[in-house]
């Protein structure tokens, strides 16, 4: 079945700094999502995109669906301690399906 | 109150017991979906239902049944429970027309 690839698997970061991270696949997709999971939770939707070379913020996150359609960024801008967890990246291709395709997940840490 | 509800959160069972984990949705929602999490793998869908009387099998369904007892409520079942499915299990819903899924808190099930 489809694959994500999303890097990198893991981070050590200190507060304050810029974060990036990616999600390439081998299939053009429609839509792409990021989603967060703290530790013992379920995912929480941070950021939809549903156009390609389209840009879009929710407070220090910035997330871009890439213009070949085969890829999306997330960056985090002054990375908080509260910003500890892992980033999941998900695409939906254009069967319409529906259903959507996982990335393993970026751990991030951040030391204060 | 949380719009996607899962229960129990945590449960263990022995090998051959049946279990079922349940699901309620109040964002009413047709598509209802079962993930599986296991350490390294992300997310893999077990099943999806568009709807009351369309049920689907995802990816990894061996072992695993459903029933979509009406729009809100969905349940997972694992009819005899074998160790290798301990996992994270979390329940998702999304609209008709959208791609982006709302998760539920997860059940940690963990099988002796």
């Amino acid at each position: 079945g489809q694959q994500l690839n999303q890097s990198p698997q893991s981070m050590f970061i200190q507060e304050g700094e810029d974060v990036s991270m990616n999600c390439t696949s081998s299939s053009i997709f429609n839509t792409w999502l990021w989603y967060k999971q703290d530790p013992g939770e379920g995912p929480v939707l941070l950021i939809a995109l549903y156009k390609a070379g389209e840009l879009t913020s929710n407070g220090r996150l910035t997330a871009q669906f890439g213009t070949t359609r085969k890829d999306s960024f997330l960056n985090i801008s002054a990375s908080i301690p509260s910003d500890v967890g892992i980033y999941f990246c998900a695409g939906s291709d254009q069967g319409g399906s529906e259903k959507l395709v996982f990335g393993k997940g970026t751990k991030l840490t951040v030391n204060p | 109150d949380a719009d996607v509800t899962q229960t129990p959160r945590n449960r263990i069972t022995k090998t051959g017991k049946r279990i079922m984990l349940e699901c309620s949705q109040t964002k009413g929602h047709d598509r209802m979906y079962w993930y599986r999490q296991d350490p390294g793998l992300g997310l893999r869908l077990i099943y999806y239902s568009f709807d009351v009387k369309d049920i689907n099998k995802g990816e990894i369904s061996d072992g695993y049944s459903v029933s979509r007892q009406a729009q809100a409520k969905f349940s997972l079942s694992l009819e005899s429970a074998i160790p290798n499915q301990t996992a994270l299990y979390f329940c998702a819903t999304s609209e008709v027309t959208g791609h982006e899924q709302y998760f539920g808190p997860g059940t940690r099930l963990t099988v002796t």
